[in-house]
């Protein structure tokens, strides 16, 4: 597709299930992030990837988040044991350069994984 | 450390006239870009305009345009002739060191008919 896309749109975990959340960029972008939005809020950093390198995940909350993406380009976002503190929009975006020297470029955002843990 | 205020959190302004929503952010960094996004109900988060801190010339995109001013770190921006589409949350986003966007908090536009 054009766009990035999210799997699940929606997803319902019980309190203490593990959950992963799917990224698929748009090809041959070399950033990828991920956001979490809170209800009414806005999107707060959880990590970066630049390829298959994760240079940022000063953002995670907790040990329980953990991100990928293997081969440079599908991401995923896993989160262990949930609670309801992590019920949130998951966001990933995806842009063509890194660094420095691409500050400015656009990010292309997906629409978001819902999480609700009950 | 980087921060973005955005102390409107609902506007709400009749169709075809002009809305200007405010920002405010802090950053020690000299080299950065400011950026406005637009998040419809669909929750896909969509860019409207972006400026580069070292350009004094406003950004313009058809409809929207931002009033930068570096030395007071505000980056407000205007949506002229507004339309019934341009109902949505609006985000003010900072990028510097580390290509993270750092969003402020939001502000609802209402467009009303």
């Amino acid at each position: 597709g054009a766009g990035v896309s999210q799997s699940p749109r929606y997803k319902v975990a019980k309190r203490g299930q593990d959950v992963a959340l799917r990224c698929d960029p748009i090809s041959g972008h070399v950033s990828l992030f991920w956001y979490q939005q809170a209800l009414g809020q806005g999107p707060e950093f959880l990590t970066y990837f630049q390829n298959e390198a994760q240079l940022d995940k000063s953002g995670l909350p907790s040990d329980r988040f953990f991100a990928e993406r293997p081969e440079g380009s599908v991401s995923t976002l896993k989160i262990q044991r949930t609670q309801q503190e992590d019920s949130a929009v998951y966001l990933c975006a995806s842009s063509w350069g890194g660094g420095a020297f691409n500050l400015g470029t656009e990010a292309f955002f997906g629409q978001g994984t819902r999480l609700t843990v009950v | 450390a980087q921060t973005v205020t955005q102390s409107q959190p609902e506007m709400s302004v009749q169709e075809a006239e002009t809305v200007t929503l405010s920002c405010t952010y802090d950053t020690s960094e000299n080299n950065y870009y400011l950026f406005w996004y637009k998040q419809p109900p669909s929750r896909q988060m969509i860019l409207v305009i972006r400026q580069e801190a070292y350009k004094q010339q406003n950004a313009t995109e058809n409809r929207f345009s931002v009033n930068f001013q570096k030395a007071a770190k505000s980056f407000s921006l205007k949506i002229s002739d507004s339309q019934l589409g341009d109902t949505a949350m609006y985000f003010c986003a900072l990028k510097a060191a580390g290509n993270k966007l750092t969003f402020g908090g939001g502000t609802r536009v209402l467009v009303k008919p």
